[in-house]
C-alpha cells in the first residue's frame, strides 16, 4: 500500500516555468523525502525534510511540509528540459516504525524546450 | 554511478524458473532495502537487512527470499516465477534507518516470458 499520494499524476510545462508537485500522506511521519527517477533508471535522493521543519531549499528546489494537513509540496523553479523525470515523495514513519520508506505513486513531469 | 551496484541489469527468463539478483551497497552503508517497481503497483517495499540481519518485511511473496552476507552485499532470490513478477527490482542502501536518504542502484529489469 502507498502512504504518499502525489498530485498531479502528470504535469507538462515549458522550459523556464515553475513546476509544483504535491504529496499527501496518511500517518505520522519522522521525515519526508523527495526523489527523482529518470525513465527506467534508479531513484535519486533530492531532499529530506524533518517533521519539525516547515520549509527547505536546495538549489532550484523548495520543499514545504505541513504536518497538520499531512501534506508536502515540491517546487522546481526555472525548470529545464533536463528536469523531465518522475518525482516521488517518500515517508519515514514516526519513531521509525517499520524502518523503511514508503513511496507514493509519483508525478511524471515533462519540461518542453 | 551512485555507489550501489546491481547485477544483472537485465534478465529474461521463463515461467517457473528461479533467478538471483545481486546488490552491493554503497561503501559504509549497513542497510540494504529491496523494492519492486511495476507499472500498476508502483514502488513496493519487499525487505530490509541491516548488518546481516533482517529488519523489516513488506509485501514479499513466499516465493521470494533474500539475505545479506558478511561483506554486506545482498541477494534477492525469486523462484517459481510468474508472468506477473516481471518488474524493475531496485536495491537501495543507507547508513542506517530512514533518518537518511537512500542511495538506489540502477535496478534489474526482470522479464518473465
Amino acid at each position: 500500500s502507498q502512504q504518499g499520494e502525489e498530485d498531479p499524476q502528470a504535469l507538462s510545462i515549458q522550459e523556464g516555468e515553475n513546476a509544483t508537485m504535491n504529496c499527501s500522506y496518511k500517518t505520522s511521519i519522522n521525515n519526508l523525502q523527495w526523489y527523482r527517477q529518470n525513465s527506467g533508471r534508479g531513484l535519486v535522493h533530492l531532499i529530506l525534510i524533518r517533521s519539525n521543519e516547515r520549509e527547505k531549499h536546495s538549489g532550484r528546489l523548495r520543499v514545504t511540509l505541513d504536518t497538520s494537513k499531512k501534506s508536502s509540496s515540491l517546487l522546481i523553479t526555472a525548470s529545464r528540459a533536463a528536469d523531465t523525470a518522475s518525482y516521488f515523495c517518500a515517508t519515514a514513519p514516526f519513531n521509525n516504525a517499520g524502518n523503511m520508506l514508503t513511496f507514493g505513486g509519483g508525478t511524471r513531469l515533462m519540461v518542453k524546450p | 554511478d551512485s555507489g550501489v551496484t546491481q547485477t544483472p541489469k537485465h534478465l529474461i527468463t521463463a515461467t517457473g524458473q528461479r533467478v538471483t539478483l545481486r546488490c552491493s551497497p554503497r561503501s559504509g552503508d549497513l542497510s540494504v532495502y529491496w523494492y519492486q517497481q511495476s507499472l500498476d503497483q508502483g514502488l513496493q517495499f519487499l525487505i530490509q537487512y541491516y548488518n546481516g540481519e533482517e529488519r523489516a518485511k513488506g509485501n514479499i511473496l513466499e516465493r521470494f527470499s533474500a539475505q545479506q552476507f558478511p561483506d554486506l552485499h545482498s541477494e534477492l532470490n525469486l523462484s517459481s516465477l510468474e508472468l506477473g513478477d516481471s518488474a524493475l527490482y531496485f536495491c537501495a542502501s543507507s547508513p542506517g534507518g530512514t533518518a537518511y536518504g537512500y542511495t538506489f542502484g540502477s535496478g534489474t529489469r526482470l522479464t518473465v516470458v
